[in-house]
């Protein structure tokens, strides 16, 4: 089965920094990677998702890059403000029926005044 | 206007029991999904149905049953509660295929 890793599990940033937070997946044949925002005692939300057939997506201050070839996918968060502390994960799906999500283990991003 | 409901949001209850968490979406998406998240944050997928039908059965306990009565709503059933299974357990549903998931708030379980 597919297998996630992600580093790192926590990252502290100052406010206006830039953060990056890097997954590798194990199976090749994943085509969807979604990244997840979950603040404390909150549901995990979608902030950008990318798939195989893209390299880069970007949504103002969010973007995501995807290296097939090396499989692994980034996070990019720039003008990082207090609001953007969270645990964020990133998942890869398998093509299916179901989006069968295998997500990482998470990085808690704080952001210091 | 919640697009993926769940109740109860707290259940706290015995070991030995049996409860249920029930989830409804009014996104009209095909597909739900059962996600257990433990005390470590780590997220990881129970069950999937498309229309009314099982497509993911992750290595589970056979105490845990989920049910589709339809593409709306999807219940899951814990029979003979354990210690173990106090997590938080995610309701999510997309469309068919590689589409995005929406959550809903969670049913946090505790097991005394």
């Amino acid at each position: 089965g597919e297998n996630v890793e992600q580093h790192p599990s926590t990252l502290s940033v100052q406010e206006g920094d830039s953060a990056v937070i890097k997954c590798t997946y194990s199976d090749s044949a994943s085509n969807y990677f979604p990244w997840y925002k979950q603040e404390l005692g909150k549901r995990p939300q979608l902030i950008i998702d990318i798939r195989s057939n893209v390299g880069e997506k970007k949504d103002q201050r969010i973007a995501v890059t995807l290296n097939k070839t090396a499989k692994h996918f980034s996070l990019h968060i720039t003008e990082t403000q207090p609001e953007d502390s969270a645990v964020y994960f990133c998942a890869a799906s398998l093509p299916g029926t179901a989006s069968k999500l295998t997500f990482g283990t998470g990085t808690r991003l704080q952001v210091t005044l | 206007d919640t697009a993926v409901s769940q109740t109860p949001k707290y259940l706290v209850t015995q070991m030995g029991n049996d409860k249920s968490i029930k989830c409804e979406q009014n996104l009209g998406h095909d597909t739900m999904y059962w996600y257990k998240q433990d005390s470590k944050k780590f997220l990881k997928i129970m069950f999937s149905y498309n229309n009314k039908e099982l497509i993911i059965n992750e290595t589970v306990p056979n105490r845990f049953s989920p049910k589709s009565p339809d593409k709306a709503h999807l219940n899951l059933h814990i029979n003979s509660l354990e210690l173990g299974d106090s997590a938080v357990y995610f309701c999510a549903s997309s469309g068919t295929g590689d589409q995005p998931q929406h959550f809903g708030d969670g049913t946090r379980l505790s097991i005394l």
